[in-house]
């Protein structure tokens, strides 16, 4: 089956305390992207990849780090999480061209 | 800068009734247009595409139409069902109509009630 899956779907952590949030997919898309949404916001980019080795900032990309070093993983890493990080984060993968985004389901972060 | 705006922001209605979503867009050059439903704890999906010669595309229920002159979009659900609940989110890329340029809208949350 076509997806995308990511990990952890839940995750309550402490301020300061380093995570990564996984995101693998399996339909060989070269573009992949990490969104994070909040209520009245809609869904903003932080950080996308076109391919591997290839990745660049979206729209609120402080505080996170990406890197693609395969085709079909792209992990969101939070260094050091702070509480204004707490929100729901979708994966979403595509071929470029086509710009229809296929989203994982989500995992929801509290930083405390 | 381009932006997208949704309305309204949310919307109850009967099942079985009809509703219709409104999206108005300044993205320019303009390529296409998607509406994506998300149902609560899920990622979005896409409904449709809309491209710039298209006028009207339906998808069982669901029915798009596209005005690029006034630069507006509807998203049209016919015959409500519970199972309509949901967000719905309308995506515009730039000029160039890749995916890694989209304008998200904020959405327009629909409750359908019996």
């Amino acid at each position: 089956e076509a997806q995308v899956t990511q990990n952890p779907r839940y995750l309550i952590t402490v301020t300061g305390k380093k995570l990564t949030v996984t995101c693998s997919q399996n339909m060989n898309h070269e573009y992949m992207s990490w969104y994070r949404q909040d209520p009245g916001l809609g869904l903003r980019q932080i950080y996308y990849s076109m391919n591997v080795e290839v990745t660049d900032k979206g729209d609120v990309p402080e505080g996170y780090k990406v890197s693609r070093k395969e085709k079909r993983n792209f992990p969101l890493i939070l260094e050091s999480p702070s509480p204004n990080q707490t929100s729901l984060y979708f994966c979403a993968s595509s071929f470029p061209q086509s710009g229809e985004l296929f989203f994982g389901e989500g995992s929801r972060l509290t930083v405390l | 800068k381009n932006q997208v705006e949704q309305s309204p922001q949310s919307l109850i209605i009967l099942e079985g009734k009809n509703c219709t979503l409104q999206c108005n867009y300044t993205v320019s050059p303009f390529s296409n247009l998607r509406w994506y439903k998300q149902d609560t704890g899920r990622g979005p999906v896409s409904l449709t595409i809309m491209t710039f010669s298209e006028n009207t595309k339906s998808n069982g229920r669901y029915t798009a139409t596209l005005d690029a002159d006034t630069k507006q979009s509807s998203l049209h659900i016919t015959a409500s069902q519970l199972s309509d609940s949901a967000s719905y989110i309308c995506v515009v890329p730039d000029g160039t109509g890749t995916a890694s340029k989209l304008t998200f809208g904020t959405g327009t949350r629909l409750q359908v009630t019996l």
